[in-house]
């Protein structure tokens, strides 16, 4: 079975400060997304990230995909009070290439203004 | 449409009741995916079709649950005989290819109250 862990689950800080969300497994995925979710919608995904070692940045975003596949990092520059949200990790093919996406069981961010 | 449009948005069912949630996709999206999610949680997959054919249903907890897309569009998630344990908000995603390897357009949700 695969599997993501994400940590940590539940993150509250002050406006202004940094922070960082770790999504690991052992098994390996052709690519890893990140979305977004506001309370009473979908997610919405942020960005996707397929070579191994890559870094993408989206505003204040940096998205990290683990050389061996395997992991990923979001990490957040001075978080301001609309980056509050579920943040969800996810993981594309690996032992079942059917275009289901596996997904993390989420990180909870409250920015505190 | 623009995006993934789910109905209805809430649903309050009898425990026992019958229930039928529908989904309909970006035009022209090949797969579609039902997920459900849990308060808080991550959501967690329930069964995928690629046009009309169900390709994978290993999700689905168990045979309460059934999802058709008959003409390869819209798509409806029916449960039979709701029990307390099935309230969540069920998400469908569409994606315009076989892979999900550039993401998918969810849906708003359907949230399922069984009392």
């Amino acid at each position: 079975t695969q599997l993501l862990e994400q940590s940590p689950q539940f993150l509250s800080i002050q406006e202004g400060e940094n922070l960082t969300v770790y999504c690991n497994s052992s098994s390996v995925f052709s690519s890893l997304q990140w979305y977004r979710q506001e309370p009473g919608e979908g997610p919405v995904l942020l960005v996707t990230v397929v070579t191994g070692g890559e870094v993408k940045k989206l505003k204040r975003l940096t998205f990290q995909f683990g050389d061996a596949r395997k992991d990923s990092s979001l990490h957040i520059t001075a978080a301001q009070p609309g980056d509050t949200g579920l943040y969800l990790c996810a993981g594309a093919g690996g032992s079942s290439n059917t275009g289901k996406l596996i997904f993390g069981q989420g990180t909870t961010l409250q920015v505190k203004p | 449409g623009a995006g993934v449009s789910q109905s209805p948005r809430y649903k309050v069912a009898k425990r026992g009741q019958d229930v039928a949630l529908r989904c309909d996709p970006i035009s022209g999206h090949v797969s579609l995916f039902w997920y459900q999610q849990a308060l808080g949680q991550g959501p967690e997959f329930l069964t995928y079709f690629q046009n009309e054919a169900q390709l994978d249903k290993s999700g689905l907890p168990s045979d309460r649950f059934f999802a058709e897309r008959p003409e390869g569009s819209v798509s409806t998630l029916k449960i039979q005989r709701t029990q307390q344990e099935d309230s969540a908000v069920y998400l469908c995603a569409s994606s315009l290819d076989r892979t999900s390897n550039y993401g998918y357009t969810f849906g708003s949700g359907t949230r399922l109250t069984v009392v």
